[in-house]
This record gives structure tokens, C-alpha cells and sequence, in this order.
């Protein structure tokens, strides 16, 4: 089985800085996958990123990188030039490539980001 | 783009009422997974299926029992409605080793 710990219950941050949010796990898999995803108030949860273990280089998308250590067991998430649009529950989750994800996400407990104007 | 619908966005119960929450995806997933969020515990798997008539309990199928008939089809029932049952309740589908794809979410209420 696997957990993922997820540090930060709340931060808040001026609009345009950059903010960091933790993500740790613990996992006795070789090959997985590693993602954090997005629920605005909507509800919508909203897949943001995502990390392949076996690649040694981060995972970016615009705005959105990952600081992927795999050693530390470490999977942070970078947002740069925050927006108000950004204001959401993000949460880290994990996936095993064993079952092929067919027996679902481990999700963190999630951090709740505002973004300040 | 992938569509996972949810049956209600809403939904108030009795307790001991047999409730379904209805899923369907457009997408021709074969995984289905039916969730449970309630804040400071993010979100937990009730029950996941990987094929039609398929079915594996997740780390909280307690209270709850799953259907899937069609592939594009996946309920969730609680047979005897408690109030501890009150929850959001949050639909997805994948395929093989691809990101889950997620419904609105179902607020239940049961009273």
C-alpha cells in the first residue's frame, strides 16, 4: 500500500508570486505515476500535471512545473505567476504501474491554495 | 474531450432510503471508479471496476455496493442510507494507465 502526505492544509499568496506546494509519499513500487490535479469551487477536479517515475526530468505545463525527487520521495508542484483563476483545492496523487491504474489514485488530503489580489 | 456525467449535482435522502448515484462516461473507458471527499481526508475509493460486471471493493466499500451493467455505466448504492453517509461523492474513469477523468461530484445529503 502506499500514502501520500501532503503538508500544507492551506496557503495564501499575492497574485503574480510564485508559490510551492508539498507533496510526499511512500511507496515500495518501482514504476508509478505521479500527478496533481486541480477543484476549483466548481468541483470540477482538473488534472494538472503529471510525472512518469522512470523520467529523470520534471514535468512541466505553462505556468505549472515539478520538482520530482524520487530518492526523497518527494513531488512538489510550482506555480509561477499565480492568478486568481488559480485559487483551488489542489491534491497529490499516486498510481502504481502495476494493475495498469486500474485499482485507482492514492489521493493526499490536499491543500487549499487562495490566491490574493 | 472525455465526459464523465454524474446523475445529480444534488441530492437529499432519508435515512435507511436505498439510494443509486448514476455515472457514465463517453469515452469507452474501461475502468470506473466511484470516490468519497469529505474535508481533511481528500478523497477515497469506495469501489473501482475494471470490466463490465466487474467489481473490487477500495479502502472504504463499507455501506456501499457498485453495479456496472455497461461499460459506460457505473453505480453507486448505498442499500440503507445512514448519516454518515453524507458526503460528496465523485465519479472517474481511465484507461489503462492513463490520468482518471473526473465527473461535477454528487453532494449527498442524508438526514
Amino acid at each position: 500500500a502506499q500514502t501520500v502526505t501532503q503538508s500544507q492544509p492551506e496557503m495564501s499568496v499575492q497574485e503574480a508570486e510564485t508559490v510551492t506546494l508539498s507533496c510526499t509519499y511512500d511507496t515500495s513500487e518501482s514504476n508509478y505515476y505521479l500527478f496533481w490535479y486541480k477543484q476549483p469551487p466548481s468541483r470540477q477536479m482538473i488534472l494538472v500535471i503529471r510525472q512518469e517515475a522512470y523520467k529523470q526530468q520534471n514535468a512541466t505545463e505553462n505556468r505549472f512545473s515539478v520538482n520530482f525527487q524520487k530518492a526523497a520521495k518527494s513531488f512538489s508542484l510550482k506555480i509561477s505567476d499565480s492568478q486568481l483563476g488559480d485559487t483551488a483545492m489542489y491534491f497529490c496523487a499516486f498510481m502504481p504501474y502495476s494493475g495498469g491504474g486500474a485499482d485507482g489514485l492514492t489521493f493526499g488530503k490536499g491543500t487549499h491554495l487562495i490566491i490574493q489580489p | 474531450d472525455v465526459k464523465v456525467t454524474q446523475s445529480s449535482r444534488y441530492l437529499v435522502k432519508r435515512t435507511g432510503e436505498k439510494v443509486f448515484l448514476e455515472c457514465v462516461q463517453d469515452m469507452d473507458h474501461e475502468n470506473m471508479f466511484w470516490y468519497r471527499q469529505d474535508p481533511g481526508l481528500g478523497l477515497r475509493l469506495i469501489y473501482f471496476s475494471y470490466d463490465v460486471k466487474m467489481k473490487e471493493k477500495g479502502d472504504i466499500p463499507e455501506g456501499y455496493s457498485v453495479s456496472r451493467e455497461k461499460k459506460e455505466r457505473f453505480s453507486l448504492i448505498l442499500e440503507s442510507a445512514s448519516t454518515n453517509q453524507t458526503s460528496m461523492y465523485l465519479c472517474a474513469s481511465s484507461s489503462t494507465l492513463q490520468p482518471q477523468h473526473f465527473g461535477d461530484g454528487t453532494r449527498l445529503s442524508i438526514l
